[in-house]
């Protein structure tokens, strides 16, 4: 099973809102990434947690806040965003870090009013 | 950083024709090079991949090459179907200092097959 899920499908928020994102897999992966994606432009990595320690993070806007409460779970908490923060939010998972193959989700559309 | 080039940015072949994506690297340490499909409103979704200790891999319709000294690799999809219309990413794997392994992807090719 390569499945990892994704809550909500869409999501719009206003700028003065908080809202969190989703995503859990129960494939045992030990490794978790959050990556952004603009229309027509390949997925752009935010963070990589790797065993619940949070091991990269891309220089990302503090208004995104990661958490990964256990293996199998991760979330992105998300507060004053900007309209320009509008975009399809991805979850991936892999084994662990040193294991290359990334399974994604299928994604949050975000929309920032 | 490693630096992902892809060519071409679109691609247009008749059903039953073959495509071919070709993608070049930076990183020579790089060692790890999925494909990823990625469907309209869809997740994307790894097809292929090869690592830098094999030339070339095939799975059906599907095969990938690679050649380490020139620093590129290739998609290549036989006897394409209307089904395979998608955008197709190339990524090459980054080892940031031998501890992480991230993902660096191309721009992404458009492809689309005729009926």
């Amino acid at each position: 099973d390569t499945e990892v899920t994704q809550t909500p499908k869409h999501l719009v928020m206003g700028m003065t809102n908080k809202k969190s994102l989703k995503c859990e897999q129960h494939m045992g992966h030990r490794a978790m990434y959050w990556y952004k994606q603009k229309a027509k432009k390949p997925p752009e990595l935010m963070f990589v947690y790797s065993y619940e320690k949070l091991s990269i993070n891309e220089s990302v806007p503090s208004r995104f806040s990661p958490e990964c409460p256990n293996s199998s779970l991760l979330n992105l908490h998300l507060h004053a965003l900007q309209p320009e923060d509008s975009a399809l939010y991805l979850c991936a998972s892999s084994q662990n870090r040193e294991t290359y193959e990334q399974y994604f989700g299928p994604g949050t559309r975000l929309t920032v009013t | 950083g490693e630096n992902v080039e892809q060519h071409p940015s679109t691609l247009s072949v008749q059903e039953g024709d073959s495509a071919v994506i070709k993608c070049t690297y930076s990183d020579s340490a790089s060692n790890y090079f999925p494909w990823y499909k990625q469907e309209l409103g869809k997740r994307p979704q790894l097809i292929i991949d090869i690592r830098s200790n094999v030339g070339e891999k095939k799975d059906q319709r599907i095969a990938v090459t690679l050649n380490k000294t020139a620093k590129h690799f290739s998609l290549h999809i036989t006897e394409t179907q209307p089904e395979d219309s998608a955008v197709y990413f190339c990524a090459a794997s980054n080892d940031g200092g031998g501890s992480n392994y991230k993902l660096t992807f191309g721009k992404g090719t458009l492809l689309t097959v005729n009926p």
